[in-house]
């Protein structure tokens, strides 16, 4: 079982639609991340959070909005999504936001756009 | 910019074989690498992460090692399993301090009974 977990697992929705994607983690880790995967490719990331507060955006369509309310949680905010976002979006913490720090990775939400 | 190469992109073994993944990074001037495992529509699993300054890293039956002069890393898998059957991604990070990871675009292995 992973230690970071996602809700939804999964996650239909229209374009005119609001939603959120959740992730917790209790290691205590200071750096949590998005990724979004499209099939049969690697991870791209999305956002990076460190100590809260968001240190990387790269390049992200502002219909995806993140927030980090606490240590220990990470939220993805979807409005106004294409179907091309469908895709398996990934949630991953580290210790910390460096290079020597191992990412862990939850479970992910399976978003598919109608 | 670094890129990192996996080959080959799928291998279908019989189980109990030996076998070798392998991982080609561009750009030596690494501060370590991670290799993952991903189950189909799951999320990653992070298998062992080796430190520049090392040269390999075990994990029961896994054990990966790290050329960074030749710009390489190995994943051995002794004595596979059907369990074993994943992508197997591996991933550095491009330059001092930096966040963000470099993924390879995976090997799928099958493991045949």
């Amino acid at each position: 079982d992973t230690e970071v977990t996602q809700t939804p697992k999964h996650l239909v929705m229209g374009m005119t639609n609001k939603k959120s994607l959740k992730c917790e983690q209790h290691m205590g880790h200071r750096a949590m991340y998005w990724y979004k995967q499209k099939a049969k490719k690697p991870p791209e990331l999305m956002f990076v959070y460190s100590y809260e507060k968001l240190s990387i955006n790269e390049s992200v369509p502002s219909r995806f909005s993140p927030e980090c309310p606490n240590s220990s949680l990470l939220n993805l905010h979807l409005h106004a999504l294409q179907p091309e976002d469908s895709a398996l979006y990934l949630c991953a913490s580290s210790q910390y936001r460096g290079s020597n720090s191992p990412l862990h990775f939850g479970n992910g939400t399976r978003l598919t756009v109608t | 910019k670094q890129e990192v190469t996996q080959i080959p992109a799928a291998l279908s073994v019989p189980e109990g074989e030996n076998l070798v993944l392998n991982c080609s990074f561009t750009d030596s001037a690494i501060y370590n690498l991670q290799w993952f495992r991903q189950d189909p529509g799951k999320g990653l699993t992070s298998l062992l992460l080796i430190q520049s300054s090392q040269r390999e890293q075990t994990s029961g039956r896994l054990n990966a090692s790290l050329d960074k002069s030749s710009g390489r890393s190995t994943l051995y898998i002794a004595a596979s399993q059907p369990g074993d059957s994943a992508t197997y991604l591996c991933a550095v990070p491009p330059g001092a301090g930096s966040y963000q990871l470099t993924f390879g675009k995976g090997t799928k292995l099958s493991v045949i009974p």
